[in-house]
């Protein structure tokens, strides 16, 4: 099953914006609001930043939002910060013959 | 604290069948999703598959479909991940994780701390 596309890596400096971007179709992205984003860092467990497209669990920073356009979705970091160097991944709902969830290849953030 | 408990690492020979397990603790276990994601070493996530235990409602992904089994033992409140025949490609680490809601299918907010499965010979 192919993934949703992510770029391979994004950087930015401290106290810049960045924003990921999560393309599929409209049998994933773009046909459901069942979008998440995951944070993880080397040698830990993902955390998830946000789902549901734009929602944030309790205790994740604002500096985290999420948003979705047509079959894209997006993840934008505000005010950069070096702990925000990570792997982020986005997942979605997906409908073909049967229904279950997607991963995006994964993004490479570094913090210059 | 809700809580997601996983072996560390198993070791094991290809064609041998193993079973890893997640206890849950702080939470009803039968209201929510539980999920396995597999990430091959330096690779991306995966997602495997899911159960609800309350029903049981199992779904796998097309990819897994055939090649894993996913099961709830509601009374001790675990989730297990079972292979019939591993292969040196299955080493890994898989976690479990808990879905936040009941139709946020990935949105997985609790995190086991991951089995590392290595098949070696």
């Amino acid at each position: 099953q192919s993934a949703l596309t992510q770029p391979a890596s994004v950087s930015g400096s401290p106290g810049q914006s960045i924003t990921i971007s999560c393309t599929g179709t409209s049998s994933d992205v773009g046909g459901y609001n069942y979008v998440s984003w995951f944070q993880q860092h080397p040698g830990k467990a993902p955390k998830l930043i946000i789902y549901d497209v734009f929602n944030r669990p309790s205790g994740v920073s604002n500096r985290f939002s999420g948003s979705k356009s047509g079959t894209t979705a997006s993840l934008t970091i505000s005010g950069l910060q070096a702990e925000d160097e990570a792997d982020y991944y986005c997942s979605s709902f997906r409908t073909s013959r049967t229904s279950y969830v997607i991963f995006g290849g994964g993004t490479k953030l570094t913090v210059l | 604290e809700v809580q997601l408990v996983q072996p560390g690492a198993e070791v094991i020979k290809p064609g041998e069948s193993l079973k890893i397990s997640c206890k849950a603790s702080g939470y009803n276990f039968t209201k929510h999703w539980i999920t396995w994601v597999r990430q091959m070493p330096g690779k991306g996530l995966e997602w495997m598959g899911m159960i609800y235990p309350g029903d049981p409602d199992i779904r796998y992904s097309p990819s897994f479909q055939g090649q894993v089994t996913i099961s709830a033992d509601k009374s001790i409140n675990t989730a297990y991940l079972q292979w019939s025949s591993l292969k040196a490609s299955d080493t890994a680490i898989y976690y479990c994780a808990r879905v936040i809601r009941v139709l946020s299918w990935g949105a997985m907010d609790v995190w086991g701390q991951g089995t590392t499965v290595t098949v070696s010979s």
